[in-house]
């Protein structure tokens, strides 16, 4: 089955700030790659992903970047924010149920 | 449309009662999902059903866990007998198809003491 690596575990950053949290897949048939954002005591919610054909797609501050030779991709916050601190979640699958990751607690400081 | 719903919200019991957590997925969705989430060991799936058939639920602990799904709007997780490793937050998840976006439900959270 599918396993995905999330780093780092947590992330300090200073409002303004640039923060990256990468992940690692192994499963060669996947091609979804949601990123959820948990904040305190709230549910996962979906923030951005994306799919096999696609490098990269932005939303404003987000964006992820894929490279599916070296099977990782990446989650990418410019300008952070206070009210960016949650914890952050990769998920990888092909054509099974989502495989999360660990998950990261990025805390930025005003 | 209101989302996944979950009820109840939290849920207070004492080792060795049995505990029913509920779920409504979004109308529509083809795939429900439920999940435990800890400090200690992150957001882990327990079970997941397609077309209200369990597909895989190896991830369900112990037999103490059981879950249903006997209509396309309801779902059940039941834990019976309680114990307090079993407390943690709850969350049920639906989405179009297995391999789609899912919407996570608001969570229950279960202390048992």
């Amino acid at each position: 089955g599918e396993n995905v690596e999330q780093h780092p575990s947590t992330l300090s950053v200073q409002e303004g700030d640039s923060a990256v949290i990468k992940c690692t897949y192994s499963d060669s048939a996947s091609n979804y790659f949601p990123w959820y954002k948990q904040e305190l005591g709230k549910r996962p919610q979906l923030i951005i992903d994306i799919r096999s054909n696609v490098g990269e797609k932005k939303d404003q501050r987000i964006a992820v970047t894929l490279n599916k030779t070296a099977k990782h991709f990446s989650l990418h916050i410019t300008e952070t924010q206070p009210e960016d601190s949650a914890v952050y979640f990769c998920a990888a699958t092909g054509y099974s149920t989502l495989t999360f990751g660990k998950g990261t607690m990025l805390l930025v400081s005003p | 449309d209101a989302g996944v719903i979950q009820s109840p919200r939290h849920e207070v019991t004492e080792m060795g009662q049995e505990v029913t957590l509920r779920c409504k997925p979004i109308s529509g969705h083809n795939s429900l999902f439920w999940y435990r989430q800890t400090m200690m060991r992150g957001l882990e799936l327990l079970i997941y059903f397609n077309n209200n058939v369990p597909i895989d639920d190896s991830g369900m602990p112990e037999d103490r866990f059981s879950a249903k799904m006997p209509n396309a709007s309801f779902s059940t997780l039941k834990i019976q007998p309680s114990e307090p490793r079993d407390s943690a937050v709850y969350f049920c998840a639906s989405s179009l198809k297995i391999y789609n976006e899912q919407f996570f439900g608001p969570g229950t959270r279960l202390t048992v003491l």
